[in-house]
């Protein structure tokens, strides 16, 4: 069966440079979630989106920005990264509505040198 | 606000002993939902069971069991016969923002460590 595809799956940039992490949901999935997992933390909810249009918002740095394309893929862009960005990025997609599951993506590390 | 603790940090076990990992929640909601995340050393977040706050029926899945108590507060998680594959970080994790939402506060994580 088909997962949640992120990519990539690794990434090293450095500060002050900027970042794109995209995520392929589920399909048929209409919500997209996006977590941030630093070093030894656990996943902090960053953002959603349900059917294109954000639908929740967490912690969510200012210099983070997201979105959701018509073919339901989404992307995290990230700017003036910082060292403190370094972390596992998951994407989650489900359908907001029933009794159903979140399928995760194996993230992305990124790495900020 | 919602809030979930795993007050245990670390747990060493040997194999085949059983292992229980605690998990205590806070919402102010009437309905939520409860989850459990196996997180391996390879990083992936794996699903192991979605629970809604008006079942507290006890689950059972092989070697896995899970023990929800409204009135504590509580949803436990037992891995009876442990193995060596069974190590990795355990989350529990709430999500009241709605019916399907997984919008998740996670606690800190269990970090379990079944020695041969």
């Amino acid at each position: 069966a088909a997962g949640v595809i992120q990519s990539p799956r690794h990434l090293i940039k450095e500060k002050r440079e900027t970042a794109t992490l995209k995520c392929y949901p589920i399909p048929r999935h209409d919500t997209v979630y996006w977590y941030q997992q630093g070093p030894g933390q656990d996943p902090q909810f960053l953002i959603s989106f349900y059917e294109k249009m954000q639908s929740d918002k967490g912690s969510i740095p200012d210099r983070f920005s997201a979105q959701q394309f018509s073919d339901y893929h989404s992307e995290l862009n990230m700017s003036s990264l910082e060292l403190g960005d370094s972390a596992l990025y998951f994407c989650a997609s489900s359908f907001l509505t029933g009794n159903t599951e979140a399928f995760f993506g194996q993230g992305t590390r990124l790495t900020v040198v | 606000a919602q809030k979930v603790t795993q007050a245990q940090t670390e747990i060493s076990v040997v194999e085949k002993e059983d292992v229980t990992l605690d998990c205590v929640y806070e919402t102010r909601d009437t309905t939520y939902y409860l989850f459990w995340y196996k997180q391996p050393p390879s990083g992936e977040l794996v699903f192991l069971i979605r629970r809604n706050s008006f079942d507290e029926q006890n689950e059972i899945s092989g070697r896995y069991s899970w023990n929800f108590q409204k009135s504590t507060s509580s949803f436990n998680f037992t891995i009876t016969a442990s193995q060596v594959v069974d190590s990795a970080v355990y989350f529990c994790a709430l999500s009241d923002s709605g019916a399907g939402s997984y919008q998740l506060t996670f606690g800190k994580g269990t970090k379990l460590s079944v020695i041969p």
